[in-house]
């Protein structure tokens, strides 16, 4: 089973608030990281899918970032909005390019406070 | 244009009973996802499809459960014996071809399934 971590779990801010929270995932066989927005009541939307070691992916006021050599990746969301407030999921693709097995992790309930 | 439909979006059924669960994919999606997802949880891994080929059905927690795709298409997800902690939402998701990553997934709105 893959391990891959979230933190922090949730967190609050207030809105205005610039904010990040990290991926954390095995390093090994490495093939790619997505990130999902989920909120309640709805399906998970894909937020980037992100390949190469050093990637930066940028969607308006939320970017993230790749290190595959030490298995992390963080998002980061500039000028927080109530309608940013979600959970944030992280999803690894372990298998070395054999198939599209995403590992999902617990997430970062954010939420934006007016 | 359409995106992934499920149904039905609520299930209620009885302890023993067998279940199916329908998942109509983006049209021209090669890969099909089914998920399983607990409350507050993030979505866990059942087994996917490139066109009719179930590629990996590694998530499947036991022989009850099985999932097939025969036209490349559709897809359904049968749950026999159905047992109280089988209760969840079932989500399927689909990707367009992406040889690369797999492409990002576009998820269903889920199956509810209650086992009473």
């Amino acid at each position: 089973i893959l391990n891959v971590e979230q933190s922090p779990q949730s967190l609050h801010v207030q809105e205005g608030d610039s904010t990040n929270f990290t991926c954390s995932f095995p390093s090994s066989n490495f093939y790619a990281l997505h990130w999902y927005r989920w909120e309640t009541a709805k399906s998970p939307e894909a937020l980037f899918v992100m390949t190469l070691n050093g990637d930066e992916k940028k969607k308006g006021r939320i970017s993230a970032t790749l290190n595959t050599k030490e298995g992390y990746s963080y998002l980061y969301i500039k000028g927080s909005q109530p309608e940013d407030s979600a959970t944030y999921l992280c999803a690894p693709n372990n298998s070395g390019g054999s198939n599209y097995k995403l590992t999902f992790g617990k997430g970062t309930l954010l939420t934006v406070n007016p | 244009g359409a995106g992934v439909s499920q149904s039905p979006r609520y299930k209620v059924t009885k302890r023993g009973q067998d279940v199916a669960l329908r998942c109509d994919p983006i049209s021209g999606h090669v890969s099909l996802y089914w998920y399983r997802q607990a409350l507050g949880q993030g979505p866990e891994f059942l087994t996917y499809f490139n066109y009719e080929a179930q590629q990996d059905k590694s998530g499947l927690p036991n022989d009850r459960f099985s999932a097939e795709r025969p036209e490349g298409s559709i897809s359904t997800l049968t749950i026999q014996r159905t047992e109280q902690r089988d209760s969840a939402m079932y989500r399927c998701a689909s990707s367009p071809p992406s040889p690369a990553t797999g492409g990002e997934q576009y998820f269903g709105p889920g199956t509810r399934l209650t086992v009473t």
